[in-house]
């Protein structure tokens, strides 16, 4: 079946960087999605990355994409407060392209 | 350009009553959904559609109704509520089936069912 799973915490200094992992089922998910989500709002697209990629660099974005073991971690560089929200890793099977199967979130908290 | 919006933000219920949670978008998207939000369990999809007139269940579908007869709107109901459903309600669209499947999402319906 598909499952996402993820740790539900992450507490970080301002200007480290923050690693969350995530770890998936389904072997025939197209595309992984890290999205995040502010106190109050919806969730909003972060970066996404292909099955057949190992890694996607965006600014202070990294994805790492171990694809045998099925673990996907999304890496920011130099947290700031601002990064503080949840963290939602997402899988889209192939039998069912438009969904999107979510992970429990990772609430990372970042303090001076 | 609103995007994706929702209406109400917040409601209070009572067992037994009915309602319905409105979302729209103005981006021609095909795709819509609603989810729902509980602590520590991620988002799990309720219903959804692929274009007007055709709607199909989700993960978790039982005690929702949902219709399109738009492309714009997409509203669900709950035709009897019961406590289990107090959650968080997301709606989201997207545009298209091919490439990365980006997501808009409204802010979100905050339901509280007494």
């Amino acid at each position: 079946g598909e499952d996402v799973e993820q740790s539900l915490f992450l507490s970080v200094r301002e200007g480290d960087s923050s690693v969350i992992n995530c770890t998936y089922t389904d072997s025939s998910s197209t595309y992984l999605y890290w999205y995040k989500q502010e106190p109050g709002a919806g969730l909003q697209l972060l970066t996404y990355i292909f099955s057949n990629m190992d890694m996607k660099q965006d600014q202070r974005l990294t994805v790492l994409l171990n694809k045998k073991d099925k673990h996907l971690s999304l890496r920011i560089a130099d947290t700031q407060t601002g990064d503080s929200a949840i963290y939602f890793c997402a899988e889209s099977p192939l039998a069912g392209y438009n969904k999107l199967i979510f992970g429990a979130g990772t609430r990372l908290a970042v303090h001076p | 350009n609103a995007g994706v919006t929702q209406t109400p933000k917040f409601q209070v219920l009572k067992t037994g009553q009915s309602m319905t949670l409105q979302c729209a978008q103005d981006m021609n998207h095909e795709y819509m959904s609603w989810y729902r939000q509980d602590p520590g369990m991620g988002l799990r999809l309720i219903h959804y559609s692929v274009g007007a007139g055709i709607t199909d269940q989700g993960e978790v579908p039982n005690g929702y109704n949902v219709s399109r007869s738009t492309t714009e709107d997409f509203p669900l109901r709950l035709l009897s509520a019961a406590p289990s459903q107090t959650s968080v309600y997301f709606c989201a669209s997207s545009a298209q089936a091919g490439g990365p499947n980006e997501q808009f999402f409204g802010p979100g319906t905050r339901l509280t069912v007494l």
